[in-house]
């Protein structure tokens, strides 16, 4: 059974600040995707990772995968206020009908 | 625009009601899914469709019926509603394995 990890679950972090989060997974895959979720709304995907090594950014955001560690990470660089949602890593082994098997999310907020 | 469509957003019925849930996507994609979003749990799949008339459980069908009449189409059914199924449910689709999922608005369901 595929297990999703992600870590912290919760974090608080002040502006201006960096950190990362942890996704680790326990079933071989070269497919992991990031989302985000703001209070009440639907998922929002953010980064879609599709190779050992593979990098992508977008503003403050960079996530990473290792797919021999079976790790993904998310950092946050400088972090302001706008990046205060929940963050969901989703790993796909191809089973279920292509679905995504979720980690269970890092609640941000980033305080002043 | 590409989207998946979901309806009703928000739902307050009684225990025993059949209701159904309707999701539409004008993507063409294939691959369609349900889950259920519960705090400390995380995304939960319910079933998925890989296509017309292909459907599947996921991890947590119980209570819960699909069909897949047109592509576009995938509505969840629950034919006897009980209160552990108050929950938000999203409905998703994909165009195949390494592309992103797109999730609907989702629908708040409380059943009294």
């Amino acid at each position: 059974e595929l297990k999703v990890e992600q870590n912290p679950l919760f974090l608080s972090m002040q502006e201006g600040k960096n950190y990362t989060i942890y996704c680790n997974y326990s079933t071989t895959s070269d497919r992991l995707y990031w989302y985000r979720q703001d209070p009440g709304k639907s998922l929002e995907s953010l980064f879609v990772l599709l190779s050992n090594g593979a990098v992508k950014q977008e503003g403050r955001l960079m996530a990473s995968l290792d797919t021999k560690a079976r790790l993904s990470t998310l950092h946050i660089t400088a972090a302001v206020h706008d990046l205060s949602a929940t963050y969901f890593c989703a790993v796909d082994i191809g089973n279920s009908g292509y679905a995504l098997n979720f980690g269970k999310g890092t609640s941000l907020l980033v305080t002043p | 625009e590409a989207q998946v469509t979901q309806n009703p957003r928000y739902l307050i019925t009684v225990t025993g009601k059949k209701l159904t849930v309707t999701c539409s996507q004008n993507m063409n994609h294939e691959y369609m899914s349900w889950y259920r979003q519960d705090p400390g749990l995380g995304l939960r799949q319910i079933y998925y469709s890989m296509n017309v008339e292909v459907t599947d459980k996921g991890d947590v069908p119980e209570g819960y019926k699909v069909s897949r009449k047109e592509k576009r189409n995938f509505p969840l059914i629950l034919e006897s509603p009980s209160p552990n199924q108050t929950s938000l449910y999203f409905c998703a689709s994909r165009k195949g394995e390494y592309y992103e999922q797109y999730f609907g608005p989702g629908t708040r369901l409380t059943v009294t």
